[in-house]
């Protein structure tokens, strides 16, 4: 069935660092892909999607592109602020339109 | 504000109760997703609706139930309740009914349930 993998956490960067976190996923075809974000005490936002190959999800600075090729929508910003702290969590659309999450990555940034 | 609203925010019960979680969509979503984040399991689909009839079943106990109404709310019902049951219960609606590809797929999601079972 589908399955998402994410790189475990935490992680912890000091602000202004570079973030990746590292997503591949197994579906069949080519899904839409997700980022979603958790802040401490909320429900999850949506961060940036893609729905193709090849496109590039971008919002808030963080960034993520699909690679069909790699199976991967790694998650990427250039420069993380402490309000960035917050649990990750990668998904694809599956069939019937519900969400298959990876296991989520806590990121903490240090002033 | 995602626009979807789930009460109670916070329920605290004893073990062998029975409880009723409850979900209001989007305005003019159909479809209704019940997923559980606990620690160790992460966010796992349960159920899903879509007006008014089941579309998806995931990982839901049989103890377990939902129903979604014809005004589009949804409860989710949890019997015989046990230690492991405690996590947070996520209600998320979309205007899809399937994979039939309108628009992107995106789930808008509540602020959760936390259930704690002593």
């Amino acid at each position: 069935g589908d399955s998402v993998t994410q790189m475990e956490g935490p992680v912890t960067l000091s602000e202004e660092a570079f973030l990746t976190i590292n997503c591949t996923y197994t579906a069949t075809g080519y899904p839409s892909l997700f980022w979603y974000v958790q802040y401490p005490g909320e429900g999850l936002q949506l961060l940036l999607k893609a729905t193709k190959a090849d496109d590039k999800g971008s919002n808030k600075g963080f960034e993520a592109t699909y690679r069909k090729e790699t199976t991967s929508f790694h998650l990427e910003k250039g420069s993380v602020q402490v309000s960035d702290s917050a649990v990750y969590f990668c998904a694809l659309r599956s069939q019937g339109g519900k969400l298959i999450f990876g296991q989520g990555t806590e990121l903490s940034v240090k002033p | 504000d995602s626009g979807v609203t789930q009460t109670p925010k916070h329920l605290i019960t004893a073990t062998g109760q029975r409880v009723t979680l409850r979900c209001s969509p989007r305005s003019g979503d159909l479809s209704v997703y019940w997923y559980q984040q606990s620690l160790d399991q992460g966010l796992q689909f349960l159920i899903q609706y879509y007006n008014g009839e089941e579309r998806a079943k995931g990982n839901i106990l049989e103890r377990f139930s939902a129903q979604q109404f014809p005004d589009l709310h949804s409860e989710l019902n949890l019997s015989s309740l046990e230690l492991g049951d405690s996590a947070l219960y996520f209600c998320a609606s979309s205007v899809l009914a399937s994979g039939g590809g309108k628009g992107t797929g995106e789930l808008f999601f509540g602020e959760g349930s936390r259930l704690t079972v002593l």
